[in-house]
């Protein structure tokens, strides 16, 4: 069992509709990262945090330390959101490497 | 200004040969790194850099070299290349080991023939 899962793999939704993609860890973490990767392969990170909630536009992103999980939500979505959106876990577990999901590949039909 | 630059973007080459990527990141960062995003999309890290020491080396092959002239700078050098070794590679930064966000460069795409 991976020590960062995301579900879900994939998501198709159309323009217009709330996005939630989920992540849940098993190793005690420093902090949880959200990054984006376009198509064209640039990665961007969205969202670094440790706790309770973090919004940038209309993207929220969510952790909850005690069920070790953490929600990235998108509002209004947009054919440009189209990403893989991943989670990625620092810990002092592995001298703080980070730890990395395998990534949800979200598709907004317009 | 690009926070971090690595180049090339593409990088074709004959099995057999050495090759480097550099990257410089001016954001006054203390610690970079060099990831390989393989066919699965998987991001391993390969090395990171603080203050010019190697503090994390996962166990790649030793044909791969970081070699960091200043803490702005991590190049990645690669001896005798593989056909396995065609991936992306990304150069990334962040304020130091234990936190901050990551800034990434554009990857470079190695494709090894």
């Amino acid at each position: 069992k991976n020590e960062v899962e995301q579900s879900p793999q994939n998501l198709t939704a159309q323009e217009g509709e709330f996005i939630t993609i989920n992540c849940s860890y098993s190793v005690g973490i420093s902090a949880l990262h959200w990054l984006q990767q376009h198509p064209g392969g640039g990665i961007v990170s969205l969202f670094m945090l440790s706790s309770g909630k973090k919004k940038h536009g209309r993207l929220i992103a969510t952790i909850n330390i005690q069920e070790k999980h953490s929600s990235l939500h998108i509002t209004a979505s947009h054919p440009r959101d189209s990403a893989v959106y991943i989670c990625a876990v620092g810990t002092w577990e592995s001298n703080y490497q980070l730890i990395w999901g395998a990534g949800t590949k979200l598709i907004i039909k317009p | 200004d690009t926070a971090v630059s690595q180049t090339p973007k593409y990088l074709v080459t004959q099995m057999g040969n050495d090759k480097s990527i550099k990257c410089e990141q001016n954001l006054g960062h203390d610690t970079m790194y060099w990831y390989k995003q393989d066919s699965k999309k998987f991001l391993k890290i390969m090395f990171s850099y603080n203050n010019k020491e190697l503090i994390i080396n996962e166990t790649v092959p030793n044909r791969f070299s970081p070699k960091s002239p200043d803490k702005a700078h991590l190049n990645l050098h690669i001896n005798s290349l593989e056909l396995g070794d065609s991936a992306v590679y990304f150069c990334a930064s962040s304020h130091s080991t234990t936190g901050g966000k990551l800034f990434f460069g554009s990857g470079t795409q190695l494709s090894v023939l």
